[in-house]
């Protein structure tokens, strides 16, 4: 089966910019993740969809943060105006629902994000 | 606050011996456990999981679990050059999700 696809790989971009990413699920996974990993750090979950509901946004800085999920498959994550402590690398990851805490998620390759 | 603690490393550890990694966890509620590798500039990569107490088994690798003093480990034997990576210990948690420690960069040196 076709992996988590994510793009773009790589961004650069000024801070106070906008900058936008996608996320396409494995195919008939309803649950969707986006995490965000500073070097050195480990990921640190900034939402959750099932479907295209929001089960967690706790962490996500939604004075700056958005994302949605339409349709209930694809998704996009925009940060606007970007700061220059948003650079990281922002990972997709999708399981079938409920699966997750039994065998743990997939990533996508990430879309490393560079502000400068 | 929930959180999956390790040591941050570097671990360095000489070709085929054994390297060992550990991480403690906070919610008691936790069940499964998770390792992943993390390769530089790469996305992280699931290598194990583990549910009960004790030792599981799979090629080179074990994952152990003590839920009593919540405490999960990585064994791995005959430590290679290809396994210099980071190491990620992750939990699950409420609805499904599962949060992440900071990782142990591990470097086998020949």
């Amino acid at each position: 089966e076709a992996g988590v696809a994510q793009s773009p790989r790589y961004k650069i971009i000024e801070k106070r910019q906008s900058v936008a990413f996608w996320c396409n699920p494995i195919s008939g996974h309803a649950t969707l993740y986006w995490y965000q990993q500073i070097l050195g750090q480990g990921p640190k979950l900034l939402i959750q969809f099932q479907n295209n509901g929001v089960v967690d946004d706790s962490q996500l800085p939604k004075d700056r943060f958005s994302a949605e999920r339409l349709k209930g498959v694809d998704s996009t994550l925009k940060i606007q105006p970007a700061k220059l402590e948003d650079s990281a690398v922002y990972l997709c990851a999708s399981s079938l629902v409920g699966e997750a805490s039994l065998y743990g998620y997939t990533f996508g390759s990430g879309t490393r994000l560079t502000v400068v | 606050q929930k959180e999956v603690e390790q040591n941050s490393g570097p671990l360095s550890v000489p070709e085929g011996a054994i390297a060992s990694l550990n991480c403690t966890y906070s919610d008691r509620g936790s069940q499964s456990f998770f390792w992943y590798r993390q390769y530089s500039g790469k996305s992280p990569e699931l290598i194990m999981f583990i549910y009960s107490n004790g030792d599981k088994e799979d090629g080179r690798f074990t994952a152990q679990l003590n839920k009593a003093s919540q405490y999960v480990s990585l064994l791995i034997r005959d430590s290679q050059p290809s396994d210099s990576a980071t190491y990620l210990c992750a939990a699950d948690s409420s609805a499904s999700k599962i949060i992440f420690g900071s990782g142990t960069r591990l470097s086998i040196r020949p």
